[in-house]
């Protein structure tokens, strides 16, 4: 059964340094999302791509995240300089279409991130 | 505001018991609404998906209704197992694109 891939799924850092994940949503899936979720709480949107374009970056703190997703199949989320919060599990998703359309979602297994 | 609410917060329940979690939203325009299962350590998956013309769906042991009027959700897990232990999470999808999520609720199956 196809699955969203991500790594890599810990990652510990310290402050003000940089990290990166990758995420490969699942083959022919045009829709890509991230999200950050912080313990106790549902996950929050980042990011949303449709193909290799930006749709909804609305709640991306952008001057220090980034996104990217070239080619319009694998993606690549940064953060510089890492804060302390921004230790959170990070979660990628993939759908055929979008969510309006009744398309459902699949996670991937996220990236949990420690910010020391 | 697009809010969801879930109750309860969290929930222990002895094996083979019955259960029902609840979640109350004010996502409008409605467009659909989903539940996912979390187990610890990994991303949500997808156990049910309701537009609003349908007032119940099941998935094996789990059953989602959904009154759009009351803008109410229930999940109902009959017969639990150990293996039910998780957060639960109601998503409201609104028309423009736009998933809201609920923090969930914590399910504990004991033995």
């Amino acid at each position: 059964e196809a699955e969203v891939a991500q790594s890599p799924r810990y990652k510990i850092t310290e402050k003000s340094q940089a990290v990166a994940f990758w995420c490969d949503p699942i083959s022919g899936h045009a829709t890509l999302y991230w999200y950050r979720q912080i313990l106790g709480q549902g996950p929050e949107l980042l990011v949303q791509f449709q193909d290799e374009s930006v749709v909804d970056d609305s709640q991306l703190p952008k001057d220090r995240f980034s996104a990217e997703r070239l080619k319009g199949v694998d993606s690549t989320l940064k953060i510089q300089p890492a804060e302390l919060g921004d230790s959170a599990m990070y979660l990628c998703a993939s759908s055929h279409g979008t969510v309006e359309a009744y398309n459902e979602q699949f996670f991937g297994p996220g990236t949990r991130l420690t910010v020391l | 505001k697009n809010q969801v609410e879930q109750s309860p917060q969290s929930l222990i329940i002895l094996e083979g018991k019955n259960c029902t979690l609840q979640c109350n939203y004010t996502v409008s325009p409605f467009s659909n609404l989903r539940w996912y299962k979390q187990d610890t350590g990994r991303g949500p998956v997808s156990l049910t998906i309701m537009t609003f013309s349908e007032n119940t769906k099941s998935n094996g042991r789990y059953t989602a209704t959904l009154d759009a009027d009351t803008k109410q959700s229930s999940l109902h897990i009959t017969a639990s197992q150990l293996s039910d232990s998780a957060s639960y999470i109601c998503v409201v999808s609104a028309r423009g694109n736009k998933l809201v999520f609920g923090a969930g609720t914590i399910l504990r199956v004991k033995s």
